[in-house]
């Protein structure tokens, strides 16, 4: 158990709809990370937050947005779905802003769009 | 840029018999590099991580990579594979400057079965 929680576990929407992901850090990391994997695209860094600010961005849709709030905790805000949406979300937690030290990867959120 | 390649996506051992993940970079700085470890429904867990310290890097469960800079690779080793082995494993590349900095880039996944 890496101490990083997400909810939901599994989550099954349809096209046009939006969903949001949550995610619990481990105490005392400031920073979450947001990845998706995808049996075509692999794994992709979406967006990191460092203490309640965005810190960089990957690949990340416009029709996606997260934030983070003061509690650490942050939300994945996934909208207008469309099928290829369909994958694994995965956030992760480390204590620093940067990567040098490990992340730590929560066990995932699984987002079916039907 | 930064680029991971993970030279196979498949690799079959038998129990008690050695371990390969091959994974080669492309980075445009001094990289730091890291294994990370997927079982079945789980999330992702570190193996190991290569910060320009010593070369040869031991990390959990036995595994452990060599860095090779003249080669640009970072091969995943074990000396008897375990049942508990089995899993996907992840070649990482920390991009360590550019408009990238600080993030993330994953190879796309080497696959480990062991067979009895």
């Amino acid at each position: 158990d890496s101490g990083v929680t997400q909810t939901p576990k599994h989550l099954i929407t349809a096209t046009g709809q939006r969903v949001t992901l949550r995610c619990s850090p481990r105490s005392g990391d400031l920073s979450v990370y947001w990845y998706q994997q995808s049996l075509d695209q692999g794994l992709q860094f979406l967006i990191q937050y460092y203490n309640g600010e965005e810190r960089a961005k990957g690949n990340i849709l416009e029709r996606f947005s997260a934030q983070q709030f003061p509690d650490l905790h942050s939300e994945l805000n996934l909208s207008s779905l469309e099928l290829g949406d369909s994958a694994l979300y995965f956030c992760a937690s480390s204590v620093g802003q940067r990567d040098y030290n490990e992340q730590f990867f929560g066990p995932g959120t699984r987002l079916t769009v039907l | 840029a930064q680029s991971v390649t993970q030279l196979d996506s498949h690799v079959s051992v038998s129990e008690g018999t050695p371990v390969l993940l091959r994974c080669n970079y492309s980075s445009s700085y001094s990289p730091s590099l890291f294994w990370y470890v997927q079982h079945p429904n789980k999330g992702l867990q570190l193996l190991l991580k290569y910060t320009s310290a010593a070369t040869l890097v031991k990390g959990i469960n036995g595994f452990e990579a060599e860095f090779k800079k003249s080669e640009t690779s970072f091969h995943l080793t074990k000396p008897s594979a375990h049942m508990s082995d089995e899993a996907e494993y992840f070649c990482v590349v920390l991009n360590a400057g550019g408009t990238s900095y600080g993030k993330l880039t994953f190879g796309q996944g080497t696959i480990l079965t062991v067979h009895p």
